[in-house]
């Protein structure tokens, strides 16, 4: 089957800490993978995507890349700041446009 | 441009009973999603349709759910004989269609059911 496990939260970080947020998927195929972010009260937002093994993606400082041999995506960013947190959600997609996602990353950072 | 909208934001109701909840996607998008979000879940995926038909209805959870897109825009999601067990945060998406770079999913802010 399909799915996404991504690394359990909340996460608390101080301003211009590493984050790293785990993803690791099981997929029929060959799916296309996402982080999606969603901040307080507003709706989900795609952050980044990677369509094919080897490919990166990256948006606002974040970036993951698209590992078939690990079957990984993992979310990081080398300095956070006050206004990243958030909620992150890693997602896939296969053929078709049925979305599977994780649980959910809360990220808290503070000053 | 206005994004996607939903409505009620809120909407509590008795065991039982029957729900609507509406989706306005974003003008122009053909394709339109409908996921569920339980607590400390991430969403999972109900029915999407292209246009006026449902191109995927394999995530409803059993024939109490039903949705409808007459007119290729405005979306309802039905809810028959509510059980506590629908509680959770309905979330409606748009894409511009479905095929390839076309596809970006803009999601709403959800429509939260309870059901008491």
């Amino acid at each position: 089957g399909n799915s996404v496990t991504q690394m359990e939260g909340p996460v608390t970080l101080s301003e211009e800490a590493f984050l790293t947020i785990n993803c690791t998927y099981t997929a029929t195929g060959y799916p296309s993978l996402f982080w999606y972010v969603q901040y307080p009260g507003e709706g989900l937002q795609l952050l980044l995507k990677a369509t094919k093994a080897d490919d990166k993606g990256s948006n606002k400082g974040f970036e993951a890349t698209y590992r078939k041999e690990t079957t990984s995506f993992h979310l990081e960013k080398g300095s956070v700041q006050v206004s990243d947190s958030a909620v992150y959600f890693c997602a896939l997609r296969i053929t078709g446009n049925q979305f599977y996602f994780g649980t959910g990353t809360s990220l808290t950072v503070i000053p | 441009g206005a994004g996607v909208s939903q409505t009620p934001s809120n909407k509590v109701t008795e065991k039982g009973k029957y729900v609507e909840l509406r989706c306005d996607p974003i003008s122009g998008h053909t394709a339109l999603y409908w996921y569920r979000q339980s607590l400390g879940q991430g969403p999972e995926f109900l029915i999407y349709f292209q246009g006026t038909g449902a191109a995927d209805d394999s995530g409803l959870p059993n024939d109490r759910f039903f949705a409808v897109r007459p007119e290729g825009s405005v979306s309802t999601l039905k809810i028959q004989r509510t059980e506590r067990g629908d509680s959770a945060v309905y979330l409606c998406a748009s894409s511009l269609s479905l095929a390839g770079g076309r596809n970006e999913q803009f999601f709403g802010p959800g429509t939260r059911l309870t059901v008491l």
